[in-house]
């Protein structure tokens, strides 16, 4: 079945780094933009980062541009989000989500079950 | 950035319910509104996309309208597994932005 599947997450202390991966099955993962969008604790949703389905294109929040880097392995059916200069308030549930992307639409509709980063020391 | 503001942030009602949840854009973004519901501990799920489509898999009883920069989530007769947190996302421009959310609960 269609589902993607983050790993990863874990405790780093602030100025640290991190990758985390998304794992792809079930659909052809080379036709899709994909996404990174975080959830930090008891918060709201907050979209992180896209990539086109060639890697083309990449887009970030203001919050993390110049700190973190989107990028894909077709090939592998997987995304990646090199996260450096980590702070506090990057600590969050990390979900990768599939955008799927119409004349007249543009919805992440399969998201990932999360992986939880933690920046603390 | 759009600011997306949503209301009620919690709401209270009982099974058979018919409940609406609503949206406000910052500006206008046509129809790209989409609408997730989240149980905790979970990922979102996609119920309602370009405003008023149903993802497909999503209960008739769900249903969205709105354009420009006023949209609702109306659920006609809650069920049990309805209770859940609701928010809405535009995709109109990035950053894309999600509401800060509604906590639909049992009464």
């Amino acid at each position: 079945q269609v589902q993607l599947v983050e790993s990863g997450g874990g405790l780093v202390k602030p100025g640290g780094s991190l990758r985390l991966s998304c794992a792809a099955s079930g659909f052809t993962f080379s036709d899709y933009y994909m996404s990174w969008i975080r959830q930090a604790p008891g918060k709201g949703l907050e979209w992180v980062s896209y990539i086109s389905s060639s890697s083309s294109y990449t887009n970030y929040a203001d919050s993390v541009k110049g700190r973190f880097t989107i990028s894909r392995d077709n090939a592998k059916k997987s995304l990646y989000l090199q996260m450096n200069s980590l702070r506090a308030e990057d600590t969050a549930v990390y979900y990768c989500a599939r955008r799927r992307v119409d004349t007249a639409s543009d919805a992440f509709d399969i998201w990932g079950q999360g992986t939880m980063v933690t920046v603390s020391s | 950035d759009i600011q997306m503001t949503q209301s009620p942030s919690s709401l209270s009602a009982s099974v058979g319910d018919r409940v609406t949840i609503t949206c406000r854009a910052s500006q206008s973004i046509s129809s790209y509104l989409n609408w997730y519901q989240q149980k905790p501990g979970k990922a979102p799920k996609l119920l309602i996309y370009a405003a008023s489509s149903l993802q497909s898999g999503v209960p008739s009883r769900f249903s969205g309208s709105g354009s420009g920069t006023d949209f609702t989530l109306t659920i006609s007769s809650l069920q049990p597994e309805d209770f859940a947190a609701y928010c809405c996302q535009q995709s109109y421009s990035t950053p894309y932005t999600f509401g800060q959310g509604t906590k639909l609960e049992i009464k």
